[in-house]
């Protein structure tokens, strides 16, 4: 069975310091993967998405870049933190051309001081 | 591209009675309507989906229904329990994007 992991599973940074969360999928091959973004008491923002290795597509501009350097591997990236990035991110996968049942991991809890 | 949108944003409800949660679309070409239960703190899991294909699918306590024509589509839960107090989220799909998300419904069931 498929299982998906994100760590770390809490975060409290500083403004202006660097972010790096990752996200791995088990059990399945070349699936889509997402990075959503919660704010307190709010709904899910899409942020990146991708269906294969280097492949990426941005949904929402801000200072949060996204990487896929393995086929189960997807990295959020952040140079210098915002007041704003702080939140509950989730990463999710999905298989298939056509399935867009999407499976969410636990979830990384970032705050920013 | 695709617009969801879900009413009510606050829902409570004795335990016992039913709930229902509603949502519409603008995309016609969206074929996969899912409906997702977070729990607070936790991830959202999917509970149920349907397919346009068919205008009812139920599992239990939980249904969903669509309406093609009409574009909206609606979560049923039948005697509500307290475990049943999450936020409910519905999505659709809008051709080739990946699935956009209604801005939640947050049900209370009151014992």
């Amino acid at each position: 069975s498929q299982t998906i992991h994100q760590w770390p599973a809490t975060l409290v940074q500083p403004v202006g310091s660097p972010l790096s969360l990752e996200c791995t999928v088990e059990g399945t091959s070349n699936p889509n993967l997402y990075w959503y973004r919660q704010a307190a008491g709010r709904g899910l923002q899409l942020l990146f998405y991708s269906v294969g290795i280097g492949q990426i597509s941005s949904e929402v501009p801000q200072n949060l870049s996204a990487s896929r350097p393995q086929d189960r591997q997807f990295i959020l990236s952040s140079k210098k933190l915002l007041l704003s990035d702080s939140g509950f991110y989730l990463c999710a996968w999905s298989v298939g051309d056509s399935s867009y049942e999407q499976y969410f991991g636990p979830g990384t809890r970032l705050t920013v001081t | 591209g695709e617009n969801v949108e879900q009413h009510p944003s606050t829902l409570s409800v004795q335990e016992g009675d039913s709930a229902v949660i509603k949502c519409t679309y603008s995309d016609s070409a969206s074929n996969y309507f899912p409906w997702y239960k977070q729990e607070l703190g936790k991830r959202p899991q999917l509970i149920i989906d349907i397919r346009s294909n068919v205008g009812e699918k139920k599992d239990q306590r939980i249904a969903v229904t669509l309406n093609k024509t009409a574009k909206h589509f609606s979560l049923h839960i039948t005697e509500t329990q307290p475990e049943d107090s999450a936020v409910y989220f519905c999505a659709a799909p809008g051709g080739n994007t990946p699935l956009v998300f209604g801005k939640g419904t947050r049900l209370s069931v009151i014992a």
